[in-house]
């Protein structure tokens, strides 16, 4: 079945310094892919997404580009600040099999930002 | 603030008990979806209403049960409750069965002692 795996955490860089969150995938059909985050004590925002393969995803400085031949969506930022601490969710929906755009999730990396 | 609620924010209730979580989605959203978060299992996905049908069933307990009302709030039945079924249950809206992006509301701890 469709599968989403993270890097494990926690990831602890200083502010200013460059992030990276790997994400691979695996779909049977053409997933959508998204980037969620989850402050603490707080629900899920939706951070960025892509649609197709070579579609690059931004918001707020992240980006992350979909990339079909390595089933991959990994997750950047050039300058992380302190209020970036967060969890964050790389997540795909695939309705070929059951026609549901559910979110499949994978397991979330916490990053911390020290200052 | 995405337009998702959910209440109760906490809930604390004793084993074996059934309690109700409820969600009110977007204005306009016709999808609903609700989805567990777990220390052991993360994120997974319970099931998925579209307009009061059953749209999609995921890793949904039996003990588990779920509808849409007329003015698409949904609700979610948890029966015989167990210390395992302790987490955090999110409701996520979208405005249409084909729309894969969606909106999550603040979440309902549930705590079972």
């Amino acid at each position: 079945g469709d599968s989403v795996t993270q890097m494990e955490g926690p990831v602890t860089l200083s502010e200013e310094a460059f992030l990276t969150i790997n994400c691979t995938y695996t779909a049977t059909g053409y997933p959508s892919l998204f980037w969620y985050v989850q402050y603490p004590g707080e629900g899920l925002q939706l951070l960025l997404k892509a649609t197709k393969a070579d579609d690059k995803g931004s918001n707020k400085g992240f980006e992350a580009t979909y990339r079909k031949e390595t089933t991959s969506f990994h997750l950047e930022k050039g300058s992380v600040q302190v209020s970036d601490s967060a969890v964050y969710f790389c997540a795909l929906s695939d309705p070929s099999g059951d026609s549901s755009y559910k979110l499949i999730f994978g397991s979330g990396t916490r990053l911390l930002v020290r200052p | 603030d995405s337009g998702v609620t959910q209440t109760p924010k906490h809930l604390i209730t004793a084993t074996g008990q059934r309690v109700t979580l409820r969600c009110s989605p977007r204005s306009g959203d016709l999808s609903v979806y609700w989805y567990q978060q777990s220390l052991d299992q993360g994120l997974q996905f319970l099931i998925q209403y579209y307009n009061g049908e059953e749209r999609a069933k995921g890793n949904i307990l039996e003990r588990f049960s779920a509808q849409q009302f007329p003015d698409l709030h949904s609700e979610l039945n948890l029966s015989s409750l167990e210390l395992g079924d302790s987490a955090l249950y999110f409701c996520a809206s979208s405005p249409s069965a084909g729309t894969p992006e969606a909106f999550f509301g603040q979440g309902t701890r549930l705590t079972v002692v």
